[in-house]
């Protein structure tokens, strides 16, 4: 089984819609990490978290929030989808200390109608 | 702003080649350096980790790090079709929370 799981792996929605991705990881980490990825501009911080009682805003938080349900869940919500954030959305983790790799999942591809 | 730099590319290969690309960072107080393979509509994968200055060797792929001119390379060796993809940099800062990606290198290697 993969250790950083993401649902749903596609998703087709309207504008205004509320969207929720979810995200579940086995590998045992504390931090988990929202990234969207646009062709051209690289991967994007959304939102950190580093235990369930710390969530942190990355780059470009705007239109979207997190939830921190257990150490192995990580949900990421558009509150109301708009057509610019039809994107690559992924989810990582990452054990932190003094090397901090992070691990990705799949990815799930969102359209924005 | 701290910024991690590569060359979009495509860099071109023959198949059996050395492959070379390079990355350069901003924040002279980056302690860890990260190279991530990504194949098109997928997700980074974990390819090599550096932390000391020098080259660090794993199969075919060696990193190479330089922290005094602040840059830092991946080589493949012997490259193969399979190799064609994204290769992403990324650099964690001393006491930073998050990971800086550079925009990726697009390397394409010819049969």
């Amino acid at each position: 089984d993969a250790d950083v799981t993401q649902t749903p792996r596609n998703r087709i929605t309207k504008t205004g819609k509320r969207i929720m991705l979810e995200c579940s990881q086995t590998k045992g980490h504390d931090r988990m990490y929202w990234y969207r990825q646009d062709p051209g501009l690289g991967l994007q911080l959304i939102y950190y978290s580093f235990d369930v009682k710390d969530i942190n805003k990355g780059e470009i938080s705007d239109g979207y929030s997190v939830s921190r349900q257990a150490q192995a869940k990580f949900s990421l919500s558009l509150e109301s989808a708009i057509p610019n954030q039809t994107a690559l959305y992924f989810c990582a983790t990452g054990q932190g200390g003094d090397y901090n790799e992070q691990f990705f999942g799949p990815g799930t591809r969102l359209t924005v109608l | 702003q701290k910024e991690v730099e590569q060359n979009s590319g495509p860099l071109s290969v023959p198949e059996g080649a050395i492959a070379s690309l390079n990355c350069t960072y901003s924040d002279r107080g980056s302690q860890s350096f990260f190279w991530y393979r990504q194949y098109s509509g997928k997700s980074p994968e974990l390819i090599m980790s550096i932390y000391s200055n020098g080259d660090k060797e794993d199969g075919r792929f060696t990193a190479q790090l330089n922290k005094a001119s602040q840059y830092v390379s991946l080589l493949i060796r012997d490259s193969q079709p399979s190799d064609s993809a994204t290769y992403l940099c990324a650099v964690l800062a001393w006491g930073n929370d998050k990971i800086i990606f550079g925009k990726g290198t697009r390397l394409h290697i010819l049969p």
